[in-house]
């Protein structure tokens, strides 16, 4: 079984739909969760960064953590082409040197 | 503030070359890392630094290798260069917060 889990899509949606995003996770010790945004030959970016449970929100980003159920979502609303791209589920737990797990990506076309 | 840049953007390689991937960060950032990307498997570590003089093994480590002499850099060395070597590498810096280079896609042939 691999440590984090991503659904690999693809996925498209119309412009403006919302696009949901999911990563499961298998160690109970990560504590720290991250989505990337990454765009066709380039580096991935730093979208969205969270400790521990809860919701955390950026503009039309919404990053939420269940570590009950070992869960992490994130929701784009009023999806834009902009925003096609693939995205990366990363976490980490104290102890490691900050390594990141990193889930397979799943990729994502907003048509126009 | 350039952040991560890796050189060179692209590099083709014959079986038994050597070449060094150059990664530079301006962010004073102690931990550095180096990672492939293959399709469709995300990214696998290969090493990691924290701190200059101070490496370590990640996940996928055969065939590479480093060194950490100052801060900003932190080149990866491919010896003995093999098919199964092509992907894509990137550079990052950080700690739980990572920041990525552009990337260096490289091919073996």
């Amino acid at each position: 079984q691999k440590e984090v889990e991503q659904d690999p899509g693809p996925l498209s949606v119309p412009e403006g739909a919302i696009v949901s995003l999911n990563c499961t996770y298998s160690n109970s010790a990560f504590q720290y969760f991250m989505w990337y945004r990454q765009y066709s030959r380039k580096g991935p970016e730093l979208l969205m960064y969270t400790y521990s449970s809860g919701n955390k929100e950026d503009g039309r980003f919404t990053a939420q953590v269940d570590k009950s159920s070992k869960y992490i979502s994130l929701f784009i609303r009023d999806s834009q082409p902009s925003d096609s791209a693939t995205y990366l589920c990363a976490m980490t737990r104290p102890g490691v040197s900050g390594k990141l797990s990193f889930g397979a990506g799943t990729t994502v076309t907003v048509r126009a | 503030n350039a952040g991560v840049t890796q050189t060179p953007k692209f590099r083709i390689l014959k079986i038994g070359q050597s070449m060094t991937l150059q990664c530079t960060q301006d962010m004073n950032h102690n931990y550095m890392y180096w990672y492939r990307q293959d399709p469709g498997m995300g990214l696998k570590l290969i090493y990691y630094s924290v701190g200059a003089g101070i490496t370590d093994k990640g996940e996928v480590p055969n065939g590479y290798n480093v060194s950490r002499s100052t801060t900003e850099d932190f080149p990866l060395r491919l010896e003995l260069a093999a098919p199964s070597q092509t992907s894509v590498y990137f550079c990052a810096s950080g700690y739980n917060e990572q920041f990525f280079g552009p990337g260096t896609r490289l091919t073996v042939l």
